[in-house]
This record gives structure tokens, C-alpha cells and sequence, in this order.
């Protein structure tokens, strides 16, 4: 079975811009979880997506949003980007659309000048 | 919210030795412990996770142990080989919510030939 794709993997961006990343979660899983990875924070929980809801969101500025699609694909979006926004964006997928057993795609590197 | 403490940050062991790697967490709530190993340039890997109503679970070289009326888990690696070295996060979840996991930060394990 496939697992979790991310794309693109790696992105340049300028400052205010606004970023759109897509991740396709395992076949079968219905729930997206989105983090973010920085050296200095860690990874840091984003929001959850499942069947097409936002389930619940971490500790970060209205800025980050996302969408889940019916067919559990899902996309996260950054808007009016800052330099401190430059992270690890991971995506999680998991079967039962909690946190039990979530599989994580490689990654999109974002790198905001 | 939940809080996770993870040591040490930086573990060298002998090939062949074993490593542990230990975390504490803050919310009683908890009930969900996976542990997962990041390799350069991947996303985290899910190796072993635990629930809290079981206080040790193996896999083989991994075990993973819990006790928590302490809040604590640990994650026990055997006959440590070259390809385990890596970064080891510990999380925890409550689970059934929607919160995402709260991850530790970190542990850069190097196997020493």
C-alpha cells in the first residue's frame, strides 16, 4: 500500500506571499493531520482534518488553514507569509481519524526569503 | 494542554549496546504513547506506540514501557545496529480528541562502530 505523498517537496517563497502544500493520505484513511517542524519549536500540531471537517486546530494564527476533499485528500495554505513561517510541513494520516497510528508523508520543506 | 519532556538530547551508544530513551508527560488524560524515528531528509516513522492500559509492549530489538502513576515512558532499543541511528521523538495523545499528538524534542541517537 502507498503511503503518505506530500507535494511539492520543497518550495522558495518571499515574504507575504501566500503558499498552497498537498498531501494524499494513505488509501482507506480518512483523517489528515498537518505539523510543523522547526529546530527551534519541534513539531507542533497544525489541525486535523476528517471527512471533510476541521476537527481541531493547534496554537497557530489564523494565517494557516486547510481543506480536506471527499476523497481524503487534503491541502494546507499560508497566507502573508512571515521568515519565522520557514519550516518542516508534515502531513499525518491515520485510519480512524483520531490520533492513534498516524503515518507521516515525507514532508515539504518551505523556505520563505 | 499537554506537556511532554523527552532525555536525553543526544545518546551515543556502542554497536551492539543498548539505549534508552526516556519521557515524561503532564496530562493524566493521556492514553496514547507512540514513538516514531526520523531519519535525515525523511518524515517520522511510526516504530512502537503503547496504550495506557498496557504497561510494556515489544517489538522484536524495541520495547517501549509506561508507568503512569509516574507519567513516564521509556523506549528501549537492543543490540543497537548502525541503521538505528536516527532521531527518536516520544508523543502523547488523548486519543479520542482531535488535539494531535504532542511530541517530545527529541533524541539524536548515534551508533558508534
Amino acid at each position: 500500500k502507498a503511503g503518505v505523498t506530500q507535494t511539492p517537496r520543497y518550495l522558495i517563497k518571499t515574504r507575504g506571499q501566500q503558499v498552497t502544500l498537498s498531501c494524499s493520505p494513505i488509501s482507506g484513511h480518512r483523517s489528515v493531520s498537518w505539523y510543523q517542524q522547526t529546530p527551534g519549536q519541534g513539531l507542533q500540531f497544525l489541525f486535523e482534518y476528517f471527512s471533510e471537517t476541521q476537527r481541531n486546530k493547534g496554537n497557530f494564527p489564523g494565517r494557516f488553514s486547510g481543506r480536506q476533499f471527499s476523497n481524503s485528500r487534503s491541502e494546507m495554505n499560508v497566507s502573508t507569509l512571515e521568515l519565522g513561517d520557514s519550516a518542516l510541513y508534515l502531513c499525518a494520516s491515520s485510519l480512524w481519524g483520531d490520533a492513534y497510528e498516524q503515518y507521516f508523508g515525507p514532508g515539504t520543506r518551505l523556505t520563505v526569503t | 494542554g499537554e506537556n511532554v519532556e523527552q532525555h536525553p538530547s543526544t545518546l551515543s551508544v556502542q554497536e551492539g549496546d543498548s539505549a534508552v530513551i526516556k519521557c515524561t508527560y503532564s496530562d493524566s488524560a493521556s492514553n496514547y504513547f507512540p514513538w516514531y524515528k526520523q531519519e535525515l531528509g525523511k518524515g517520522p516513522q511510526l516504530i512502537i506506540d503503547i496504550r495506557s492500559n498496557v504497561g510494556e509492549k515489544k517489538d522484536q530489538r524495541i520495547a517501549v514501557t509506561l508507568n503512569k502513576t509516574a507519567k513516564h515512558f521509556s523506549l528501549h532499543i537492543t543490540e543497537t545496529q548502525p541503521e538505528d541511528s536516527a532521531v527518536y521523538f516520544c508523543a502523547a495523545s488523548n486519543g479520542g480528541g482531535a488535539d494531535g499528538l504532542t511530541f517530545g524534542k527529541g533524541t539524536h541517537l548515534i551508533i558508534q562502530p
